[in-house]
């Protein structure tokens, strides 16, 4: 099992460009997230898919927006990115477990964004 | 879900025991408290989760006072690995809709 990985690993934006970050999970979770974390912060929810077909916004969703294209992968995308989009982006989907109630994460690696 | 406080940072030597304190008065009889830890650069790991009775794994033990006001991860013989910021956090339990929310965490450096 690869667990939940991430692409690309890093990548330079010039300020108004799009661009997506993909994410694939190969353990048939049910939940996915997309997270931002800015230097010294904790991480912070930006979209959330509890299952296929369905997103919902976060703590911090404006400029970016989210596709679940099937229960494996789910993409962020910013249609025009801005400085203070410039953060380190991680994807996570959520074990289902006996327990419904186990709030147990798998994250991935990160993206590396900055936006000049 | 109820809030968490945890020191900025701490320290310990290697192969000694890490006691990492969280504290969380206002939690509720339906929150479980968890914890995570990011190694350098790295995506948050999950450690452990409990509700009211003390939990071991193989990473570490969850100890939670009886009234549930804090708690302590212990890491019984730090190393070098276990550098981190740790987080603890608290939440209810609430399906498939269920949401993290990391604060700052705890740094915890182990020396040599």
């Amino acid at each position: 099992n690869a667990g939940v990985t991430q692409t690309p690993k890093f990548q330079v934006l010039k300020t108004g460009q799009s661009m997506t970050l993909q994410c694939a999970q190969d353990m048939n979770h049910n939940s996915m997230y997309w997270y931002r974390q800015d230097p010294g912060m904790g991480l912070r929810l930006i979209y959330y898919s509890a299952s296929e077909g369905t997103t919902d916004k976060g703590e911090v969703p404006n400029g970016y927006n989210v596709s679940r294209l099937n229960k494996r992968e789910f993409s962020l995308r910013l249609e025009s990115a801005a400085p203070s989009q410039t953060s380190v982006y991680f994807c996570a989907s959520r074990v289902e477990d006996r327990a419904w109630y186990q709030e147990t994460q798998y994250f991935g690696p990160g993206t590396r964004l900055l936006v000049l | 879900d109820a809030k968490t406080t945890q020191p900025p940072s701490m320290d310990c030597a290697e192969g000694r025991a890490a006691n990492l304190p969280c504290n969380h008065s206002t939690i509720s009889g339906n929150e479980y408290v968890y914890w995570y830890r990011q190694i350098h650069s790295q995506g948050p790991q999950y450690i452990i989760h409990g509700l009211k009775n003390n939990e071991t794994n193989e990473m570490a033990s969850l100890i939670i006072t009886e009234d549930r006001k804090s708690s302590t991860l212990i890491l019984p013989h730090a190393t070098l690995r276990d550098t981190a910021v740790y987080y603890c956090i608290v939440r209810v339990a609430s399906g498939a809709n269920s949401k993290l929310t990391f604060g700052k965490g705890i740094t915890l450096s182990v020396r040599p």
